[in-house]
């Protein structure tokens, strides 16, 4: 089983900063098979970035992902009001699929 | 417009049974895998179980197989999950999600707004 560890749990940040969350793989991903969500309080997560890097329809191009191997990146350029929320990561190489814990990025 | 019902959650003593459904709406059900990924409260995300887009394969986590059964029917494009010998754990959100990608490698990229189960005496 693949363990993604997701980092920092909270990132605390104001409008127009940059944010980046960490998120790495207890082993090599293959083909990059990392997912990330938004999810806001009582909501249903939302997919922001597939394949490490991709994004999925809709999504602002201030959102980013990067990476390969273990170690994954999602950046966020300039955040605004709305993209303050939770953040997880998913990895779909092979079952089971496994999520992160969470980075909560939160107002400072 | 891509949209996923899920219904079928409520209160059931712990050993009980319940069936889950997902009614979906805006595009062709028979072409994606579909899923189910739980979340308990105040925790994270935890992937349940897929099918493809057929239904000949299924995938279970650990944590549910032998407890949980995956179905779907294509021709009313709606997907179950069948719950039994149900534990206080098993207490989340239920979300049913379109998958993409292929033979269990799969992303989630439309979510349901979820389902309730509380698992108690």
């Amino acid at each position: 089983e693949v363990v993604l560890t997701q980092s920092p749990d909270t990132l605390s940040l104001s409008p127009g900063e940059r944010a980046t969350l960490s998120c790495r793989a207890s082993q090599s991903l293959s083909s990059s098979y990392l997912a990330w969500y938004q999810q806001k309080p009582g909501q249903a997560p939302r997919l922001l970035i597939y394949g490490a890097s991709s994004r999925a329809t809709g999504i602002p191009d201030r959102f980013s992902g990067s990476g390969s191997g273990t170690d994954f990146t999602l950046t966020i350029s300039r955040l605004e009001p709305e993209d303050f929320a939770v953040y997880y990561c998913q990895h779909y190489g092979s079952s089971p699929l496994t999520f992160g814990g969470g980075t909560k990025v939160e107002i400072k | 417009e891509v949209q996923l019902v899920e219904s079928g959650g409520g209160l059931v003593k712990p050993g009980g049974s319940l069936r889950l459904s997902c009614a979906a709406s805006g595009f062709t059900f028979s072409g994606p895998s579909m899923n189910w990924v739980r979340q308990a409260p105040g925790k994270g995300l935890e992937w349940v179980s897929s099918i493809s887009s057929s239904g000949t394969y299924t995938y279970y986590a650990d944590s549910v197989k032998g407890r949980i059964t995956i179905s779907r029917d294509n021709a009313k494009s709606s997907l179950f999950l069948q719950m039994s010998s149900l534990r206080a754990e098993d207490t989340a959100v239920y979300y049913c999600a379109r998958g993409s990608g292929n033979y269990g490698a799969y992303y989630f990229d439309y979510w349901g707004q979820g389902t309730l189960v509380t698992v108690s005496s």
